[in-house]
């Protein structure tokens, strides 16, 4: 059992260029989360899903783009990187009948924008 | 929309001295409340969650939280700190109508330095 996975570790990109981060979990959530962590503001959470095929938006939306096609993959996107993503990038998911909404996060991304 | 304030960006504390973090948060009702903990370079751990029934909850490596709602906080504890404990210490609520869907809402953390 991996549990949440993610790829890649780290990315540099240039302003502009596209990219996908790669989510994947294991344990059958079916909630998964993507979240972006920068100094001194704690996590702050971009999309969310709560099943195949159903995405929302968070407290940070802009920028980004997800997709749901399977239980187990939640990509997340970055149609044009700009230098305002530089960021760490956590992945979460969580079980629909766990009454405590307790999450479980992925080692995280860390990228860099040029 | 519930919120989240911890109050201290930095503590310092000696090895083996009592350590206390506050978390205030904002909720219409009786939230889910969590602490997560950060070790450098690393993703977020669990500490200790609390749901509902007794307020002083047990988590790993010796910390504790109690919640008190009337004074909207959620304050972790650990008797006596390890410098193995610096570390970053997220507090997070969520929110119970959604079902567990829409995510946390996190505190900005602080950053715990043990002096030796």
């Amino acid at each position: 059992n991996a549990g949440v996975t993610q790829t890649p570790k780290f990315q540099v990109l240039k302003t502009g260029q596209s990219m996908t981060l790669q989510c994947a979990q294991d344990m059958n959530h079916e909630y998964m989360s993507w979240y972006r962590q920068d100094p001194g503001m704690g996590l702050r959470l971009i999309h969310y899903s709560v099943g195949a095929g159903i995405t929302d938006q968070g407290e940070v939306p802009n920028g980004y783009n997800v997709s749901r096609s399977t239980t187990e993959d939640f990509p997340l996107r970055l149609l044009s990187a700009a230098p305002s993503q530089t960021s760490v990038y956590f992945c979460a998911s969580n079980l629909r009948s766990n009454s405590y909404n307790e999450q479980f996060f992925g080692p995280g991304t860390r990228l860099t924008v040029l | 929309a519930q919120s989240v304030t911890q109050p201290d960006i930095h503590i310092t504390v000696s090895e083996g001295a009592s350590l206390e973090l506050r978390c205030n948060y904002s909720y219409g009702a009786t939230p889910y409340l969590f602490w997560y903990v950060q070790s450098p370079g690393q993703g977020l751990q669990l500490l200790l969650k609390y749901f509902s029934g007794d307020t002083l909850v047990q988590g790993i490596k010796g910390f504790e939280a109690e919640f008190k709602r009337s004074q909207s906080s959620f304050n972790l504890r650990k008797p006596s700190v390890h410098w193995s404990d610096a570390a970053e210490y997220f507090c997070a609520v969520g929110a119970r109508s959604g079902g567990g869907a829409d995510g946390l809402t996190f505190g900005k953390g602080t950053h715990l330095i043990i002096q030796p």
